[in-house]
């Protein structure tokens, strides 16, 4: 059964404090990986797409990382702006798209 | 960047009346629109693909005649909830993909609009 986990469920972090967001999935071929950040009340903004293992995007202070069956979503140095639930979501090779339920990140000053 | 507008942004309504949720594509054309539903703390579940000039694709579960979606030009697509319940109270997301770009297969968001039925 295709699916996508995340964890943890949500995370807070002093600012400064850098950690990692795990996005594991099982499908049944993957077209490509993609992370979003999601501010409360809002739709899901693009992050970063990895389309193969061993692939990294980097944006500011985010990294996110892709092996054949996890990515991370690194987070370095955070800031209380990154405060925002992190959803990642996997493309089947049926094109159907399977979202996690989100990490809910907190950055305390 | 491609853009999705979504309309209108929040709307409570009384029990029993119908609601339309517009989402437009602003640079770009999209025959493929998505529509979500999303819970409180969970995640985002697919509702239905919207097809321009054809009838949508419901996922199993979803009531079509509940949710009627109508996808009338290249850059719109309406969601209507029919006699609307306090149980249809959500936060509902449309998506599109824009096929210009070279991630073609990113998926770019609405802003949402949160219903709330009295």
């Amino acid at each position: 059964e295709d699916q996508v986990t995340q964890s943890p469920e949500a995370l807070r972090l002093q600012e400064g404090e850098s950690s990692s967001l795990n996005c594991s999935y099982t499908v049944s071929g993957l077209r490509g990986l993609f992370w979003y950040r999601q501010d409360p009340g809002k739709g899901p903004e693009f992050l970063f797409t990895l389309y193969s293992a061993g692939e990294e995007k980097e944006k500011e202070r985010l990294k996110a990382t892709l092996t054949k069956k996890e990515s991370f979503l690194h987070i370095t140095a955070p800031k209380p702006e990154d405060s925002a639930t992190y959803l990642c979501a996997v493309q089947a090779f049926g094109n159907q798209f399977y979202f996690g339920t989100g990490t809910s990140l907190t950055v305390i000053p | 960047g491609a853009v999705v507008s979504q309309h209108p942004s929040w709307v409570i309504c009384k029990s029993g009346t119908s609601v339309k949720i517009e989402c437009r594509s602003l640079d770009f054309q999209a025959t493929t629109m998505f529509w979500y539903r999303q819970f409180p703390k969970q995640s985002l579940m697919l509702m239905a693909t919207s097809n321009e000039g054809s009838k949508a694709t419901y996922e199993q579960g979803v009531e079509k005649d509940k949710f009627l979606i109508n996808h009338a030009s290249l850059t719109l697509s309406t969601l209507t909830v029919t006699s609307a319940h306090p149980e249809d109270s959500s936060f509902y997301i449309c998506s599109a993909r824009d096929q210009r770009l070279p991630g073609a297969n990113v998926l770019t968001f609405g802003a949402g609009s949160r219903l709330t039925v009295l």
